[in-house]
């Protein structure tokens, strides 16, 4: 596809399940990022990967939480035993990062709404 | 730490008229960005200025930057209905790579 594209769009799960979220990037940004946003509120940074580089997993709020991009292509965020915390928009983007260039424009998918209950 | 702070928190004007957001931010950057979300979902970019750019447009969107003052203002002129969103700025501070983003402005336009 042309866009950044995630699933599932919405999931439901209960406390204590285990709940994975998938993300699929622009073909051929080396740059994803995950964030977390609660509602009415801003963007919370949860992990980045950049190309084959050590991924910068400082936002990730618990250990409960976990991201892995594989082939440097699509990505999985997993949140294990779910908390009513946890409830959220996540969004996924990806950008091509320039030569020259710290920051470039970011592509972010719509996001999977996760509800626990 | 939040590198990038939106006021007015909320907005709400006729349609037609000018809306004005504001961006501040702590550190010394690279780059600004502004995004556009409806409906709690995706984000759309809408403009990126360099920290020697004092001014960009882009349509009907004009941004201005002061780096002395580390703050930007997003301004949508003769505004729309489809306007109604909340917006972003986006920010490098000390980072290589990360955006750090705001809490943002959400703009109701009243038909």
């Amino acid at each position: 596809g042309a866009g950044v594209s995630q699933s599932p769009s919405n999931k439901v799960t209960e406390k204590g399940k285990d709940v994975e979220l998938r993300c699929d990037p622009i073909s051929g940004h080396t740059a994803l990022y995950w964030y977390r946003q609660s509602l009415g509120q801003g963007l919370e940074f949860l992990i980045y990967f950049q190309g084959n580089s050590a991924p910068d997993k400082s936002g990730l709020p618990s250990d409960r939480f976990s991201a892995e991009r594989t082939g440097g292509s699509v990505s999985t965020l997993t949140i294990q035993r779910t908390q009513q915390e946890d409830s959220a928009v996540y969004l996924c983007a990806s950008s091509k990062p320039k030569p020259g260039q710290k920051n470039t424009e970011a592509f972010f998918g719509q996001g999977t709404r996760l509800t626990v209950v | 730490s939040q590198q990038g702070e939106e006021d007015p928190q909320a907005l709400s004007i006729q349609e037609g008229e000018n809306a004005t957001m504001n961006c501040s931010y702590k550190t010394s950057i690279n780059n600004l960005q502004w995004y556009r979300q409806n409906s709690g979902r995706g984000l759309v970019h809408l403009i990126l200025i360099r920290s020697n750019e004092r001014e960009k447009h882009s349509g009907r969107l004009r941004v201005t930057l002061d780096t002395s003052k580390k703050s930007s203002s997003l301004l949508i002129t003769a505004s729309r209905a489809a306007d109604t969103a909340s917006y972003f700025c986006a920010t490098d501070g000390d980072s290589n790579y990360q955006l750090i983003w705001g809490a943002g402005t959400k703009l109701i336009i009243k038909p």
